[in-house]
């Protein structure tokens, strides 16, 4: 799996939009960009994850450039909820082998 | 709710017992996998089960083992107990062939004194 680099905290303000960078410089055709979070040693929480084109849903905007090297996830109006651990992750899909690996992520912090 | 639940949530023990945290996953779902999260590291795969067989394996120990059972729920094995050892153990299950998401459970936490 590629490696990824993103930066290690940000903060945004509440109500605004977050946008959340991640360099996958070394990504190759058939791996995916997935997006999690962790809150506060919960779970990690899937967020989102696209191959070539732009996504959304009702959590959030992935963009993914178009020689695939970077992306950006985008929260749209983040809230306090939102303050998170945010891993950006790229990963062939093999069936029967949906493992991740994870970073060390984004810290972000919505500041109210 | 991911629909993963784990037990026990909390477990105290002390150095050179064992332990065993339980992982129920989703209803349909085929794949287990077992991740580690301590303090200074982030988190770490273990190890990976589909429909009962070992799939895939990380930085697992030998002191740790795993299983799958025919229900398709999974239990961690943690023997000989380190200090080190203390961290939260989270299991997530997936739709296997789907490259979608992994569904997290809560996390069992273990704290070896």
């Amino acid at each position: 799996d590629a490696k990824t680099t993103q930066p290690p905290s940000m903060d945004c303000a509440e109500g605004r939009a977050a946008n959340l960078p991640c360099n996958h410089s070394t990504i190759s055709g058939n791996e995916y960009v997935y997006w999690y979070r962790q809150i506060h040693s919960q779970g990690p929480q899937y967020i989102i994850h696209g191959l070539k084109n732009n996504e959304t849903n009702e959590m959030a905007s992935l963009i993914i450039t178009e020689d695939r090297k970077s992306s950006t996830l985008i929260l749209p109006h983040a809230t306090l909820r939102d303050t998170a651990v945010y891993y950006c992750i790229v990963r062939e899909t093999n069936f029967g082998n949906e493992k991740l690996t994870f970073g060390t992520g984004t810290r972000l912090t919505i500041i109210p | 709710d991911s629909g993963v639940t784990q037990t026990p949530k909390h477990l105290i023990t002390a150095t050179g017992q064992r332990v065993t945290l339980r992982c129920s996953p989703r209803s349909g779902d085929l794949s287990v996998y077992w991740y580690q999260q301590s303090l200074d590291q982030g988190l770490q795969f273990l190890i990976q089960y589909y429909n009962g067989e070992e799939r895939a394996k990380g930085n697992i120990l030998e002191r740790f083992s795993a299983q799958q059972f025919p229900d398709l729920h999974s239990e961690l094995n943690l023997s000989s107990l380190e200090l080190g050892d203390s961290a939260l153990y989270f299991c997530a299950s997936s739709v296997t062939g789907n490259p979608g998401e992994l569904f997290f459970g809560e996390g069992s936490r273990l704290t070896v004194l």
